[in-house]
Formats: C-alpha cells, structure tokens, sequence
C-alpha cells in the first residue's frame, strides 16, 4: 500500500527565510506526486506535481520541488517565504496508470512571522 | 475560475442520525471524489465516482456510505446511521480525467459534528 510522510509537522519561519518541506513516500510502482497548500478558511489547492521529466518542477507562488527517486522523497522548497505563505502543505501521491485517489502525508503548518 | 462547491459548511448531528453532505463539482467534471479527514489526522480518501458507479472504495467506505449523483449538477455523500467517530471535514473533489494524472480540485469541506 502506499503511504506518504512528512516529518515536518509545524515549522516557524520569520519572513524571508528559505522553506524545505519534506516528503518521503512509499510506493511499489511510477508514482505521481503532488503538493498542495490549505491557507486558512480556503480550499486545498494544488500547488505543483510531478509527474515524469525533469525531477525539478516548479508551482505557483514562487515554490518548487525536487523529485529524487533514490531517496523516494519530493521537498517542497521557497528560497524566500513571505507572510502569506502562513498555511498547511500536503504532499500527497497516487499511482499510474489508472488509480486516481490520492493518498496524504499528515501535512505541515507553516507559520511565517513577520 | 470554476471551483468545487459544499454544502452545508458545517453539519451538526446525532449519532444515529443520517446526514446527506452536498457537493457540486466543476461542471465539465466527470470524475467524482469524496475524502475525509478527522481532525489531526491526514485526508483519507474514501469513495471515487465515475459515469454513475463507483471506480474505487477505501476500506472506510462501508454499508453506512453511499454516493450519489442524482442529478447532472450535485454529487451526494449520504452516511446512513453516523457514529461519533464519524465527526471529520469532508471534502469533495472533483477532476476532468480519471486516469492518475487528472488534478483533483477540491471544495471546502463539510464539518460533520456527530453528538
């Protein structure tokens, strides 16, 4: 079964500092990875995925993401974080081919100070 | 830009109780999601919904849970008899493909309160 970890659970930034999220997943076949952030009182949004190509892909708002398989993992990074970046991220993964339900890591609240 | 819809925001019940939590996916949407998330814990995907039958069921989706589409707009999660351990958000999404590379929009979540 796949299963998703961030170990981040709530990071505290002061503005401008650089973000790195991490995500590790355990999956048996070509996954498909995703992040998505949940600002206060709003939907979950997607902000980047993954899906073949260069490992390195880049979402909106300034965020990026690094794919390495041999580490099975997928980083959020910022270099430099602002006020309303203050929310919850979730990395999330599903399969390919035909299997479309996403599975969830635990998210992280990030709170950005100013 | 077209967004996933809920009602109601927040549903207060008794267990035993049946609730019906709404959603309207983004109109040309063919694929149909429900997921939950008890607080603290992660979003756990429950139920996907496609051409008027279920695709895939997590092993929470039991004989409590159906989904509906009962008309070409809103896709209904009804629990029959809710329990406590039922209180979570529910969020619907929804997705023009199904197959894994079809993003997901999300709505903004039903809070169930089960008493």
């Amino acid at each position: 079964a796949q299963s998703v970890s961030q170990h981040n659970h709530h990071v505290i930034l002061s503005e401008a500092a650089s973000l790195e999220l991490g995500c590790n997943y355990s999956y048996g076949g070509t996954v498909n990875l995703f992040w998505y952030v949940q600002y206060p009182g709003q939907h979950l949004q997607l902000l980047l995925k993954y899906f073949s190509g260069d490992p390195l892909v880049k979402g909106i708002k300034g965020f990026e993401a690094e794919f390495i398989k041999s580490k099975f993992s997928f980083n959020l990074r910022k270099p430099s974080v602002q006020w309303s970046d203050t929310a919850e991220y979730f990395c999330a993964v599903n399969g390919g081919g035909t299997a479309s339900k996403l599975t969830f890591g635990t998210g992280t609240r990030l709170q950005v100070t100013l | 830009e077209p967004e996933v819809t809920q009602t109601p925001s927040h549903q207060v019940t008794q267990m035993g109780q049946e609730v019906i939590l709404r959603c309207v996916p983004i109109s040309n949407h063919l694929y149909f999601y429900w997921y939950r998330q008890i607080l603290g814990q992660k979003v756990e995907f429950l139920v996907s919904f496609y051409n008027n039958e279920i695709s895939e069921k997590s092993e929470i989706f039991d004989d409590q849970f159906s989904v509906e589409r009962p008309d070409g707009s809103n896709f209904t999660l009804k629990i029959r008899s809710t329990k406590l351990e039922d209180s979570a958000m529910y969020f619907c999404a929804s997705s023009e493909r199904g197959r894994a590379r079809g993003e997901q929009y999300f709505g903004p979540g039903t809070r169930l309160t089960v008493t």
